[in-house]
């Protein structure tokens, strides 16, 4: 199994929801990532994940807030979010970081949720 | 810091001619290079990468870049186009040198459109 699977593929929430999106990849990688892709634009950074431990938050608002329960599984939690945080966001999984099984970790990305923000 | 520049934001081909995306980097040290392709509403797919082994790289669906280190360039080529080809393309760097800190660069895109 090569791939990383998004659920729910589409997704509408008003202001004051609490929603969350759910990643999940079955190919054993220690490494995982949440993306936000605005349209027309490249996906850009949000968390990374290894051994199930938080390694970077790129700054993210608190009102995304991401949780790996387990090596194969990846939430991010959405509560009162802002109709601008409206795109395509994207998980990713690689067999490790960069450089800790040295060579490079081809990242494996999912197909993504499209959130809207009413 | 490294960066990409991806030179072309749109370009249109015929079907059955060359495509050509132009991509040129910028880092201080021997980069890892990849082309990724993300079709409408698809996630993102690698087309293939660099990692200082041979400077010419081969990827899936006929794609192939070159490593050129003295253009700092990595151009994505397909010898001959087809309508199935057309979805944006990102050429990505890689930030770090080992070690946690590690993330994908990407370039702004390139649109590719292919006409019958």
């Amino acid at each position: 199994d090569t791939e990383v699977t998004q659920t729910p593929k589409h997704l509408v929430m008003g202001m004051t929801n609490k929603k969350s999106l759910k990643c999940e990849q079955h190919m054993g990688h220690r490494a995982m990532y949440w993306y936000k892709q605005k349209a027309k634009k490249p996906p850009e950074l949000m968390f990374v994940y290894s051994y199930e431990k938080l390694s970077i938050n790129e700054s993210v608002p608190s009102r995304f807030s991401p949780e790996c329960p387990n090596s194969s599984l990846l939430n991010l939690h959405l509560h009162a979010l802002q109709p601008e945080d409206s795109a395509l966001y994207l998980c990713a999984s690689s067999p490790n970081l960069f450089g800790l099984a040295g060579g490079y970790n081809e990242q494996f990305f999912g197909p993504g949720t499209r959130l809207t923000v009413l | 810091a490294q960066s990409v520049t991806q030179l072309d934001s749109h370009v249109s081909v015929s079907e059955g001619t060359p495509v050509l995306l132009r991509c040129n980097y910028s880092s201080s040290y021997s980069p890892s290079l990849f082309w990724y392709v993300q079709h409408p509403n698809k996630g993102l797919q690698l087309l293939l990468k660099y990692t200082s082994a041979a400077t010419l790289v081969k990827g899936i669906n006929g794609f192939e870049a070159e490593f050129k280190k003295s253009e700092t360039s990595f151009h994505l080529t397909k010898p001959s186009a087809h309508m199935s080809d057309a979805a944006e393309y990102f050429c990505v760097v890689t930030s770090g040198y080992g070690g946690a800190t590690n993330k994908l660069i990407f370039g702004t895109g390139t649109l590719l459109a292919v006409q019958p």
